[in-house]
């Protein structure tokens, strides 16, 4: 069945660093969705991909849809206090099947 | 605007209880399903449906029944609750169609149970 992996699993970065996560799958997707989690809240979608190579921006994030269709990557740059959560990946719903999501990555920003 | 509605917020019980967790949601979605969070497992899936009259189980099914009976509602059940189900529960809802772009999950804001 369909395995996503997330690394890092968690990271401490100073306020202005840039931040580099990454997703890898056992499956091939024609599409991944990045979401972000906040403390207390459900996840929200933060950036959606739906072709390989893809390369997205949304303000200070950038994604990028994997070449294999295996893999994505999320940056964030010049990170600010209320980046902090966990960031998830996943597929979209795009199919009869069940969607699972990565272990997700929490994000820590240091003042 | 109310997306995806889930009820209680927060809950207690006692090991062996019963109990249904609420989720509905008002954007005609065909694809629901509920997941648990727990500290460093990420969002694990248990059930999920497809439309109306159709579940399925995710990766850990055990211990939790689900329906739907209709496009709007999908309850999870807890028959008889354990202290390893004490968990933080999602429920979210999307759209189905092959080839659409709009399929992101929408999410409830979770229940908190705690099982003593």
């Amino acid at each position: 069945g369909q395995q996503l992996n997330q690394s890092p699993q968690s990271m401490f970065i100073q306020e202005g660093e840039d931040v580099s996560m990454n997703c890898t799958s056992s499956s091939i997707f024609n599409t991944w969705l990045w979401y972000k989690q906040e403390p207390g809240e459900g996840p929200v979608l933060l950036i959606a991909l739906y072709k390989a190579g893809e390369l997205t921006s949304n303000g200070r994030l950038t994604a990028q849809f994997g070449i294999t269709r295996k893999d994505s990557f999320l940056n964030i740059s010049a990170s600010i206090p209320s980046d902090v959560g966990i960031y998830f990946c996943a597929p979209g719903v795009t199919s009869y099947d069940k969607v699972i999501f990565g272990p997700g990555t929490s994000l820590s920003v240091i003042p | 605007n109310a997306g995806v509605t889930q009820t209680p917020k927060f809950q207690v019980l006692k090991t062996g209880q019963s109990m249904t967790l609420q989720c509905a949601q008002d954007m005609n979605h065909e694809y629901m399903s509920w997941y648990r969070q727990d500290p460093g497992m990420g969002l694990r899936l248990i059930h999920y449906s497809v439309g109306a009259g159709i579940t399925d189980q995710g990766e850990v099914p055990n211990g939790y029944n689900v329906s739907r009976s209709t496009t709007e509602d999908f309850p999870l059940r807890l028959l008889s609750a354990a202290p390893s189900q004490t968990s933080v529960y999602f429920c979210a809802s999307s759209y189905q169609t092959t080839g659409a772009r709009n399929t992101e999950a929408f999410f409830g804001q979770g229940t908190r149970l705690t099982v003593v």
